[in-house]
């Protein structure tokens, strides 16, 4: 498995324009999560899926920021419109089994996204 | 994050022993974990105990924990510059939600 992919590596746009930050997650794994990590903030949960449903969005910052998961083998983040303050390091997750009853997150690489 | 706590940077010499510090106040987590985040790159799970579990060890990384204090250590043993990355202590939310700290920064010098 290639682990979880997400595109585009790197994102430079200009405020106000539409960004979609896209995951494939780990295939068989029925959780996804969706972070975003900054120097100011650390790294923060904006949303996270199970079953391809939105469980637990109260992290999405406003109404620009959406997500969806439309099966189980893609998801988006979408910032419209976005802004300075949304440049940060997009993060996707699957939540994998470990032994013993524990479970991990296995993260993608991110996206690093730069508003001008 | 702000309820599992870390010192933000931690520098040691290559050879020695790195130790990470963290405290968390919730007390109702099953699994309390340590991540490391090289340079450019997502987090990766590096080591985890159960909350019944005092201490686990794996190679050069040794996880304590104590939970009357709430503080859980990673220790790692002959620290190579290859280690320098952040450490991030991480317990289990609720549901399948995991808290994360801020991160130390851990720094070997040659």
């Amino acid at each position: 498995d290639a682990g979880v992919i997400q595109s585009p590596r790197h994102e430079v746009t200009e405020m106000g324009q539409e960004v979609t930050l896209r995951c494939k997650p780990i295939s068989g794994h029925n959780s996804l999560f969706w972070y975003r990590q900054t120097m100011m903030r650390g790294l923060e949960l904006l949303i996270y899926f199970n079953n391809n449903v939105p469980i637990d969005d109260s992290g999405m910052p406003e109404d620009r920021f959406s997500a969806k998961m439309p099966n189980a083998s893609f998801s988006t983040l979408k910032i419209q419109p976005s802004e300075p303050r949304d440049s940060a390091v997009y993060f996707c997750a699957s939540l994998i089994p470990l032994a013993g009853g524990a479970d991990t997150q296995y993260f993608g690489p991110g996206t690093r996204l730069t508003v001008l | 994050g702000e309820d599992v706590e870390q010192s933000l940077f931690l520098s040691v010499r290559e050879g020695d022993s790195s130790v990470i510090n963290c405290t968390y106040t919730d007390s109702s987590s099953t699994y309390l974990y340590w991540y490391k985040q090289e340079p450019g790159a997502g987090l990766q799970l590096l080591t985890y105990i159960f909350s019944n579990m005092d201490m686990k060890q794996d190679q050069r990384l040794t996880v304590l924990l104590n939970k009357k204090d709430k503080h859980l250590s990673l220790r790692i043993a002959d620290t190579q510059t290859g280690d320098s990355a952040i450490y991030f202590c991480v317990r289990t939310g609720g549901g399948n939600k995991l808290t994360f700290g801020t991160g130390t920064q851990l720094k070997v010098e040659l």
